[in-house]
């Protein structure tokens, strides 16, 4: 079974403060994608990253990193100087070969709230 | 831009109601999908559908029904409106990629329904 772990339920912290939110993932697929969705107030998910499971580089976007750890099954994301307008629910998700790739399995998602 | 919509931002029924959310999305996307969102669980897949008329059960049809008569648009339809199905709804279509790999689920802003 495929299954998504978001051990944080809410995060606090004050701007530009660093904060890393972790995803932690169980799947037997040998090849499955890692997304992260930021849910804003709005209440629309919107698209972070994609991550195949052959690609162990890290990323870095600007004010934000993945940290991709097959070796722990980890796929953290880190915010960089932390800003107000991040203040959001963060989604990791999984898909693999087992689910048809097509559709995802999601954790239970992190609020981060950050503070001025 | 991927551009996907739901017809209702907010949503008040009464038990018992026969219930429509519609979605709609102008990528020409095979795949469509129907979430719900409960705090502390997730998103939790409800239906989904690879092609017009082709429809296939989550991890929670239960109470629901959905249909797909044009490439554009997935309905999801609550037969007998209940108070449990109270819920934040959220719709998502992603491009049919070939064997082995996937491209992105994009979502629609979602529909927050209230069963009184």
């Amino acid at each position: 079974a495929q299954k998504v772990t978001q051990a944080q339920t809410e995060i606090s912290v004050v701007e530009k403060e660093d904060v890393t939110l972790d995803c932690v993932y169980e799947t037997r697929d040998t090849t499955y994608y890692l997304f992260w969705y930021k849910q804003p107030p709005s209440g629309e998910l919107v698209f972070l990253i994609r991550r195949n499971s052959f690609d162990e580089q890290n990323e870095i976007s600007g004010r934000y990193s993945w940290n991709f750890q097959k070796s722990t099954s980890s796929f953290n994301f880190t915010i960089t100087a932390s800003q107000v307008v991040d203040s959001a629910v963060y989604f990791c998700a999984l898909s693999g070969m087992n689910t048809g790739f097509q559709k995802l399995v999601f954790g239970t998602g992190t609020r981060l709230l950050v503070s001025p | 831009d991927v551009k996907v919509t739901q017809s209702s931002r907010y949503l008040v029924k009464r038990t018992g109601e026969k219930v429509f959310l519609e979605c709609v999305q102008d990528m020409d996307h095979e795949n469509m999908f129907w979430y719900r969102q409960d705090p502390g669980l997730g998103l939790r897949l409800i239906y989904f559908s690879y092609d017009v008329k082709m429809k296939e059960k989550g991890d929670i049809p239960e109470g629901y029904s959905v249909s797909r008569e044009k490439k554009e648009r997935f309905s999801l339809i609550l037969e007998s409106a209940s108070t449990n199905q109270t819920s934040m709804y959220l719709c998502a279509s992603i491009f049919q990629t070939g064997q082995g790999r996937t491209d992105t689920q994009y979502f629609g802003p979602g529909t927050r329904l209230t069963v009184l």
